[in-house]
């Protein structure tokens, strides 16, 4: 069993939909979470980071984790056509090793 | 544009070639990382540098030598490379100390080995 489960897709939705982009996790060592965004060519993006159960929100996103369930979130509102990238979950233990686990990426398209 | 600077973004070289894979950052990041990402899968985490020196090799084939010549600068020494080491390699770097903050990354370099 992988340590970060994410579900590769590929999800469609058309412009204007709410997302949901969802990791499941199964080490409770995890502290931090990260929600970077790739797009084709190019390296991952941050685009949130928590680190306490509960919601953050940064303009038409918002990062959600969930401690006791092990689970965490990214919702985009009114998606547009230039969120089309691969969404990628990370999280990491506590302390100052830095390695960083991985979901498998989750492949959006929004179309016009 | 990234604040984490690779070059170059795409190198082609044969097998029995010696090249180097070049990052810097001026953010006053301690942190540099290198990282191997393969098509439609996440980034591998290769190197840790931690205030310049090698704090995590993941078990990385001596083929690949990092290095890291002061705070703004990492490098990957790149010798008789096998055609699976094709890929994109990512350079990240963070804060270090707080031990606890994100990794940024730059867009990559693209690498084939014929």
């Amino acid at each position: 069993q992988k340590e970060v489960e994410q579900d590769p897709g590929p999800l469609s939705v058309p412009e204007g939909a709410i997302v949901s982009l969802n990791c499941t996790y199964s080490n409770s060592a995890f502290q931090y979470f990260m929600w970077y965004r790739q797009y084709s060519r190019k390296g991952p993006e941050l685009l949130m980071y928590t680190y306490s159960s509960g919601n953050k929100e940064d303009g038409r996103f918002t990062a959600q984790v969930d401690k006791s369930s092990k689970y965490i979130s990214l919702f985009i509102r009114d998606s547009q056509p230039s969120d089309s990238a691969t969404y990628l979950c990370a999280m990491r233990r506590s302390g100052n090793t830095g390695k960083l686990i991985f979901g498998q990426g989750t492949t959006l398209q929004v179309k016009p | 544009d990234t604040e984490v600077t690779q070059t170059p973004k795409h190198l082609v070289m044969g097998m029995t070639n010696k090249k180097s894979l070049k990052c810097e950052q001026h953010m006053g990041h301690r942190a540099m990382y290198w990282y191997k990402q393969k098509a439609k899968k996440p980034p591998e985490l290769m190197f840790v540098y931690s205030y310049e020196k090698l704090s995590i090799n993941e078990s990385v084939p001596s083929r690949f030598s990092p290095e890291c010549p002061n705070s703004s600068l990492l490098n990957l020494h790149l010798h008789a490379l096998q055609p699976e080491d094709s890929a994109l390699y990512l350079c990240a770097s963070s804060q270090e100390g707080a031990g606890n903050q994100p990794q940024h990354f730059g867009d990559g370099t693209r690498l084939s080995i014929l």
